[in-house]
């Protein structure tokens, strides 16, 4: 059974500063790996996919990510976090590059400091 | 990209009675759309799937006969929970997709059984 693991659940990082969220995830076969953005009370938005080819994936917003077969790991980075980017994070992984049948990470909430 | 709708965005309801809540997409035809729920401060869990003209596909521990799922048109999905009750609060978000193309979200619904 697939599963995904976000081992942070709060962050807090000041405007400014770089940032990592960390998502680990165990699936069978080639995972196809999302994430996205949820603001409060809002539903979610897509930054970036994952499915084949370059292994840095360019995302919205200045995100991208990662994926790295040998850990497991699809980490979401940004250089320069801005205060509108508090929101929660969440890291999922698909049967294939349309999403269908997600399983979503636990969530990291990130708070900016100004 | 795609825009999904869910109506109405916040619902509070007295125990025992139904609610109904709308998904729409509005710009293109959803051959298949989602229902998750989210408790608060947690991660989505998959409820069930629905494709347009057929019955739906409920996830294990999902009661379909409570939460019943209408998949009419291409753009229309809607969900009813029976006879709700406290426990039934939560957030309710949809997703929709055509064909294979990525899962577009909508902005949730808070359910509030009193």
């Amino acid at each position: 059974a697939q599963s995904v693991t976000q081992p942070d659940i709060h962050i807090t990082v000041s405007e400014g500063a770089s940032l990592e969220l960390r998502c680990n995830y165990s699936y069978g076969a080639t995972p196809y790996l999302f994430w996205y953005v949820q603001s409060p009370g809002q539903g979610l938005q897509l930054l970036l996919k994952y499915f084949s080819g370059d292994t840095l994936v360019q995302g919205i917003k200045g995100f991208e990510a990662e994926f790295k077969r040998s850990q497991s790991s699809f980490n979401l980075r940004k250089p320069s976090v801005h205060w509108s980017d508090a929101a929660e994070y969440f890291c999922a992984v698909g049967h294939n590059n349309a999403g269908n049948m997600l399983t979503f990470g636990g969530g990291t909430r990130l708070m900016v400091k100004p | 990209g795609a825009v999904v709708s869910q109506h109405p965005s916040r619902v509070i309801c007295k125990s025992g009675t139904s609610v109904k809540i709308e998904c729409r997409s509005l710009d293109f035809q959803a051959t298949t759309m989602f229902w998750y729920r989210q408790f608060p401060k947690q991660s989505l869990m998959l409820m069930a799937t629905s494709n347009e003209g057929s019955k739906a596909t409920y996830e294990q521990g999902v009661e379909k006969d409570k939460f019943l799922i209408n998949h009419a048109s291409l753009t229309l999905s809607t969900l009813t929970v029976t006879s709700a009750h406290p426990e039934d609060s939560s957030f309710y978000i949809c997703s929709a997709k055509h064909l294979q193309e990525t899962q577009y979200f909508g902005p949730g619904t808070r359910l509030l059984v009193l």
